[in-house]
């Protein structure tokens, strides 16, 4: 069975600190990797994505995600947040072989990043 | 272009009713997929449809709850009889042929 781990459930940080959001995926067939984000009174948004090539991937808004086949990892890193970062961010799996044909989503626990001033 | 909508966005219902959530997915995605989040843990899935067809149901926790969607478009999960466990998070989502799931907002349910 596939399962995804989010060690930190919370992540309280200053404005322009750095910050990571671990996660940890287990699974016995290839994976790709997924990272949500939920603002609040919003859905859930994709922040980026990992399904070939460059294991470092970049979002718009200054996320980047590396992926780590031998650790199993996928840690999302921001140098310098704002204060418009605070969410609720969700790393997720989907079994590669059934990707395209839409296959489920398993998702981490979450975790709440708050951006203090 | 509209995103998955949801209805409502809140439901409080006592234990032993029935309630209905709807999901609209965007306009031409085959693929729809409800998830549901209890307080505190994780999204999980509860199942897939392509078009009209179940694709995968094998997150359904029992047989108290009810999916289906009509003519490959909308869908709706139904609830009946509610009970306390159920309340939580329900999420749709929608996609197209290799594409990421487009999420709704949800529908936040409370069975008191």
């Amino acid at each position: 069975a596939q399962s995804v781990t989010q060690l930190d459930s919370q992540v309280p940080v200053f404005e322009e600190a750095p910050v990571e959001l671990r996660c940890n995926y287990s699974s016995s067939v290839s994976v790709y990797l997924f990272w949500y984000v939920q603002y609040p009174n919003q859905g859930l948004q994709l922040l980026l994505k990992y399904l070939s090539g460059s294991t470092l991937v970049e979002s718009i808004n200054g996320f980047e995600a590396e992926f780590n086949k031998s650790q199993t990892s996928f840690h999302l890193r921001k140098p310098s947040v704002h204060i418009s970062d605070t969410a609720e961010y969700f790393c997720a799996v989907i079994l590669a072989p059934s990707y395209n044909q839409g296959g489920k989503l398993i998702f981490g626990q979450g975790t709440e990043l708050s951006v203090k001033p | 272009e509209a995103g998955v909508t949801q209805f409502p966005s809140h439901s409080v219902i006592e234990k032993g009713q029935t309630v209905t959530l709807r999901c609209d997915p965007i306009s031409g995605h085959d693929n729809l997929y409800w998830y549901r989040r209890v307080m505190g843990k994780e999204i999980k899935f509860l199942l897939h449809f392509v078009k009209e067809s179940k694709q995968d149901e094998s997150g359904m926790p029992n047989n108290r709850f009810l999916a289906e969607r009509t003519g490959g478009t909308y869908s709706t999960l139904k609830v009946q009889p509610a009970e306390l466990e159920d309340s939580g998070v329900y999420f749709c989502a929608s996609g197209g042929i290799r594409t990421e799931a487009f999420f709704g907002q949800g529908t936040r349910l409370t069975v008191v």
